[in-house]
């Protein structure tokens, strides 16, 4: 079955903590997102990553860092820098290309909270 | 930048139709697309407009006026699972030449019965 897995599902976190969220597809996407959802909002880009060892900063990466060495595999650490890190959090990945749109499909997400 | 706005929330009965509205402003439009979200779940792709006019899918169909900035979405036949969030996303450049979507704030859809 392809698609995209994030762990943990849950995460507690105490405050000054640096965390980092697991996510993986085996869709074969050359895109990879990280978006934040807080209660009752939509979505916010924190990076992207169009390819292999490239990545950029979306609108709030401010506190988050984020690393692409395999095609597969875009982990998202969320540093003691980010003053409200409790939130949830959603990877997702698209077959990629700037020319065509291309849907994204998304991970079951990552709740984290910090104590 | 980009801002989207559509209303928080919509109740409707079963069996009934239901419109999402979905306004935008943008620097750089490429299209607009439409998500359900059931509670804490991930988001599923809906639709795509890039072009003005409607596309229908099976219950669903979305419709697009780029002169308006406007779109929407039309459930029709409703039914309880349709119990979701809904968002508006534009397509739209953020950074160089990356086409990005920009989510609007969503529309909690509740079904009665």
């Amino acid at each position: 079955d392809g698609g995209i897995t994030q762990s943990p599902k849950y995460l507690f976190r105490k405050e000054g903590q640096n965390v980092t969220l697991s996510c993986e597809q085996n869709l074969n996407h050359d895109a990879m997102y990280w978006y934040r959802q807080d209660p009752g909002q939509g979505l916010r880009l924190i990076y992207y990553s169009q390819i292999v060892n490239d990545f950029q900063k979306g609108d709030i990466a401010e506190g988050y860092s984020v690393s692409r060495e395999k095609k597969e595999s875009f982990p998202l650490t969320v540093t003691s820098a980010q003053k409200n890190p409790t939130a949830f959090y959603l990877c997702a990945s698209s077959i990629g290309g700037t020319d065509s749109y291309n849907e994204q499909f998304f991970g079951p997400g990552t709740r984290l909270t910090v104590l | 930048g980009q801002s989207l706005e559509q209303p928080s929330e919509v109740t409707a009965v079963e069996g009934a139709i239901v419109q999402i509205n979905c306004t935008y402003q943008t620097s750089g439009f490429y299209g607009l697309s439409w998500y359900q979200q059931h509670d804490g779940g991930a988001p599923t792709f809906l639709s795509y407009n890039a072009l003005d006019g409607l596309e229908e899918t099976g219950r669903f169909s979305s419709f697009l006026s780029r002169s308006d900035s406007y779109g929407y979405l039309l459930l029709q036949e409703l039914q309880m699972k349709d119990s979701a969030s809904y968002f508006c996303a534009v397509r739209a450049p953020l950074k160089g030449s990356a086409r990005q979507l920009t989510f609007g704030s969503g529309t909690q859809l509740t079904v009665l019965p």
